[in-house]
């Protein structure tokens, strides 16, 4: 069975343009997850979607982060437009709807360097 | 207040031999799940182990085991026989009823040592 798939794996950009990082979860996934990992940190949540609609968003700097999932199956984040303190690993997570232990499976992460 | 704690930032410890690796957490409610995390320097996070708040023995899958010991609220990774592809940050993570993403700790960076 294939993970959580990732792209890209790493992206540079200057400030204040945009980026977009792809997620595809785990097949029959339901929740998929965006987590931001700093350097030295443990990852924080930016949103959470059950299915095409984001649950727990409370946290995603909406001035200048959005996010979809369109179908309720691939997910995109964008950052427009990106500042140096994004700089930092976006980890994508899904989960299937297990009410019990919800493992959740992470994907490789794109790391991003804003210049 | 922090939720989970990790105070450890390093570790070392010695091919095959044993370490465990601290975590407490903080929280009111009765019903939770702890979950044990390993990110290699290639940067995926692989789910070791869990732990449910009201499983009555401490969880293992092969060389890992967990301490938890709930009336301490700790929960701490036992790995048994360490070994040199055991390096890695490991991450003590939560998730509370009504909120289904995790909260994390800092980390421990554990080295094994030939």
């Amino acid at each position: 069975e294939a993970g959580v798939v990732q792209s890209p794996r790493y992206k540079i950009i200057e400030k204040k343009q945009p980026v977009a990082f792809w997620c595809n979860p785990i097949s029959g996934h339901n929740t998929l997850y965006w987590y931001l990992q700093n350097l030295g940190q443990g990852p924080e949540l930016l949103i959470r979607y059950e299915n095409e609609e984001a649950v727990d968003d409370s946290q995603l700097p909406k001035d200048r982060f959005s996010a979809e999932r369109l179908k309720g199956v691939d997910s995109t984040l964008k950052i427009q437009p990106a500042e140096l303190g994004d700089s930092a690993v976006y980890l994508c997570a899904s989960s299937p709807d297990s009410k019990r232990q919800e493992t959740q499976y992470f994907g490789p992460g794109t790391r991003l360097l804003v210049l | 207040a922090q939720k989970i704690t990790q105070t450890q930032p390093g570790m070392f410890v010695q091919e095959k031999e044993a370490v465990t690796l601290d975590c407490t957490y903080d929280t009111s409610d009765p019903s939770y799940g702890l979950f044990w995390y390993k990110q290699p320097s290639s940067g995926e996070m692989i789910f070791l182990i869990y732990q449910g708040s009201y499983d009555q023995q401490n969880a293992t899958e092969g060389r890992y085991s967990l301490n938890f010991q709930k009336a301490r609220k700790s929960a701490n990774l036992v790995i048994s026989a360490s070994q040199l592809g055991d390096s890695a940050m490991y991450f003590c993570a939560m998730r509370e009823t009504g909120r289904r993403a995790l909260t994390f700790g800092s980390g421990t960076r554990l080295q094994v040592q030939p």
